[in-house]
């Protein structure tokens, strides 16, 4: 089975730290993606990669930064918090740009004072 | 761009049947996917539909419309352990193919 797992779960932060929400795959998956899920609005996508060292924008990348310096790891970094990013965030891979299916993380929720 | 459009909320009974629509506007995608959440927990694959018609899978069923724009997930048999919030995405059609999802339906279900 894939498994997905995502650094914490539950995540406080004051305005203007530096976060950082990690996401590692053991499927030696290709794609990797960030969203952050709010209600009402599903779920957004914030950057993915298609690989190692290979970043894309989603739809809201802004705030936002990320990380794949290895196949099996992809970082989320909010350089500056804002209580606007208090959010659950989900981290999600996928065998390759080829397939449909994806694998969800179990999320992180993160509030931001 | 890409969006999809979902009903908020629906409500069913235990036992009876629900239909879960999804109408999107698309410049191009290879097909319509199914995922369902519980509370608290992480997004999960149930159905993809790469051409029009209808895709079964035990209980559910899923459908794909190209020419009206337009997909459905149909849950039959309904239990409570069904109540959850489903989501349908699309996967671009583009060097990327990132995966869009739409703003989800909140499924509750009455004994």
């Amino acid at each position: 089975d894939v498994k997905v797992t995502q650094s914490s779960r539950y995540l406080v932060k004051r305005t203007g730290e530096k976060v950082f929400l990690e996401c590692v795959q053991d499927m030696d998956h290709e794609n990797m993606f960030w969203y952050r899920q709010d209600p009402g609005l599903g779920l957004r996508l914030i950057y993915f990669s298609y690989d190692v060292k290979m970043k894309e924008k989603g739809d809201i990348p802004e705030g936002y930064s990320v990380s794949r310096e290895k196949k099996e790891r992809f970082s989320l970094i909010l350089e500056s918090a804002s209580t606007n990013q208090t959010s659950m965030y989900l981290c999600a891979s996928r065998a390759s740009v080829h397939y449909n299916e994806q694998f969800f993380g179990p999320g992180t929720r993160l509030t931001v004072l | 761009g890409q969006s999809l459009e979902q009903p908020s909320e629906v409500t069913a009974v235990e036992g009876a049947i629900v239909q879960i629509n999804c109408t999107y506007q698309t410049s191009g995608f290879y097909g319509l996917s199914w995922y369902q959440q519980h509370d608290g927990g992480a997004p999960t694959f149930l159905s993809y539909n790469g051409l029009d018609g209808l895709e079964e899978t035990g209980r559910f069923s899923s459908f794909l419309s190209r020419s009206d724009s337009y997909g459905y997930l149909l849950l039959q048999e309904l239990q409570m352990k069904d109540s959850a919030s489903y989501f349908c995405a699309v996967r671009e059609r583009s060097s990327a193919s990132k995966i869009i999802f739409g703003s989800g339906t909140r499924l509750s279900i009455r004994p």
